[in-house]
């Protein structure tokens, strides 16, 4: 079974400061990580993925990613946060078949 | 080049009542996904539809059901509908080589159940 984790309901951070908001996961196999961002009563949109390669994903926005396997983590990072960076973020997982598990989200604040 | 496209937006039910969604892929994805998402939680995989069939499905009743269309375009039917099932539906189109790949997601369609 695959699942993923998001431990932080919240992550508040000023303007102009680096973000961290953390995953992590469990998966048989080699996993296929994602990142997606969702505004209020909108739908999901993608940020950024990791498949293989070099642990360190770059996406979207000037978003990033560090995915440890030793860790089973996937931190979705930011050097310098915006205002309009505040939203629901979710971490998803796919194990290589068609299902595409997504945890319970982490709100990001940015203050100004 | 039209994203991916649901209706209806919002719709209000009474328990016990079916409820049909539907759902447009973005050009050129032949996979479509549906995604529960209730209050505060985090999208819940329903099923997934290539070929015109069912090809996995996740922990929901039989209640829950689905059609794919020729054109790709698919369908989201919910019988004997319960409190519980109020929630956004999310559908999610992508392309068969992208199975491990990332999911392109229409805006929802809020479904109020009272």
């Amino acid at each position: 079974a695959q699942s993923v984790a998001q431990p932080e309901d919240q992550v508040n951070v000023a303007e102009g400061n680096p973000l961290t908001v953390k995953c992590t996961y469990s998966v048989s196999g080699n996993p296929y990580l994602f990142w997606y961002v969702q505004y209020p009563n909108r739908g999901l949109q993608f940020l950024l993925k990791y498949i293989t390669g070099d642990n360190l994903v770059k996406g979207s926005y000037g978003f990033e990613a560090e995915f440890n396997k030793s860790q089973t983590s996937f931190h979705l990072k930011k050097p310098s946060a915006l205002v309009s960076d505040s939203a629901l973020y979710f971490c998803a997982v796919n194990g290589g078949g068609f299902k595409t598990i997504f945890g319970a989200g982490t709100r990001l604040f940015v203050k100004a | 080049d039209a994203g991916v496209t649901q209706s209806p937006t919002h719709l209000i039910k009474t328990r016990g009542q079916q409820v049909t969604l539907r759902c447009s892929p973005k050009s050129g994805h032949d996979t479509v996904s549906w995604y529960q998402q209730a209050l505060g939680q985090g999208p819940q995989f329903i099923f997934q539809y290539y070929e015109e069939e069912e090809r996995q499905r996740g922990n929901f009743p039989d209640r829950f059901s689905g059609h794919q269309f020729p054109n790709y375009s698919s369908e989201l039917n919910v019988n004997a509908l319960l409190l519980g099932d109020s929630a956004l539906y999310l559908c999610a189109s992508s392309p068969l080589q992208g199975d491990t790949g990332e999911l392109f997601f229409g805006e929802g369609s809020r479904l109020t159940v009272l």
